[in-house]
């Protein structure tokens, strides 16, 4: 079955450094793959998309990659801020039903 | 501004009281989602309706039923909630992109739900 595993440990960084965030998946080819944000309390709310033939793509502070061979996407935010503290979800897709992964807790220390 | 509406946000009932929790969008998308989330876990789909042919996951319990009267409406029925139901109800929407096209899940602020 599919597999997504993201870091179940916090990531804590300071302010300003970048945050890198990973996502791997197993038995799963998914053609694109979408990182959202989750408040706590709160629903997931969309972040950017990448296709599989993309290698990277940015939107601002954020930048993802996805790299098929590995089975793996990665996540960053530079010039981190206290304001992106949240728990960050991988959702790859082949469909229009994306499978979420658990996400990581970013916490970013003034 | 278009959005996913979620009635009541906070939700308690009692060991096999039935509830209903309802959501509604405003983005006039096809497909809408019932997720449910406990603590640190990634969010279960239950169940999904695409326009109204309704397709329910194979683990999601009898327990748990929809319902989507309209295409802004749909509705999450728990017949009778155990203490193993408290999460958090999402619901999302989204096109529903056909073969070779992206697409993209607007959520809800969800539903907590706690059984006493």
């Amino acid at each position: 079955s599919q597999k997504i595993e993201q870091n179940s440990e916090a990531l804590n960084i300071q302010e300003g450094k970048t945050a890198t965030l990973t996502c791997n998946y197993t038995n799963y080819s998914p053609a694109y793959l979408q990182w959202y944000r989750q408040d706590p309390g709160r629903g997931p709310v969309f972040l950017l998309l990448i296709r599989e033939n993309e290698k990277e793509k940015r939107k601002e502070r954020l930048k993802v990659t996805f790299d098929t061979t590995l089975k793996q996407s990665l996540f960053h935010i530079t010039a981190s801020q206290p304001a992106d503290s949240a728990t960050y979800l991988c959702a790859p897709s082949r469909g229009y039903i994306p499978t979420f992964g658990r996400g990581t807790s970013l916490i970013v220390h003034p | 501004d278009a959005m996913v509406i979620q009635n009541p946000r906070y939700q308690v009932t009692q060991f096999g009281k039935p509830v209903t929790l309802s959501c509604s969008q405003t983005l006039n998308h096809n497909v809408m989602y019932w997720y449910q989330q406990k603590s640190s876990q990634a969010p279960k789909l239950l169940f999904h309706y695409y326009d109204k042919d309704f397709n329910n996951e194979a683990d999601t319990p009898d327990n748990f039923q929809s319902r989507r009267p309209n295409t802004s409406f749909c509705f999450l029925d728990i017949r009778s909630p155990g203490l193993g139901d408290a999460a958090m109800y999402l619901c999302a929407t989204s096109r529903g992109a056909t073969s070779g096209l992206t697409d993209t899940q607007y959520f809800g602020p969800g539903t907590r739900l706690t059984v006493l």
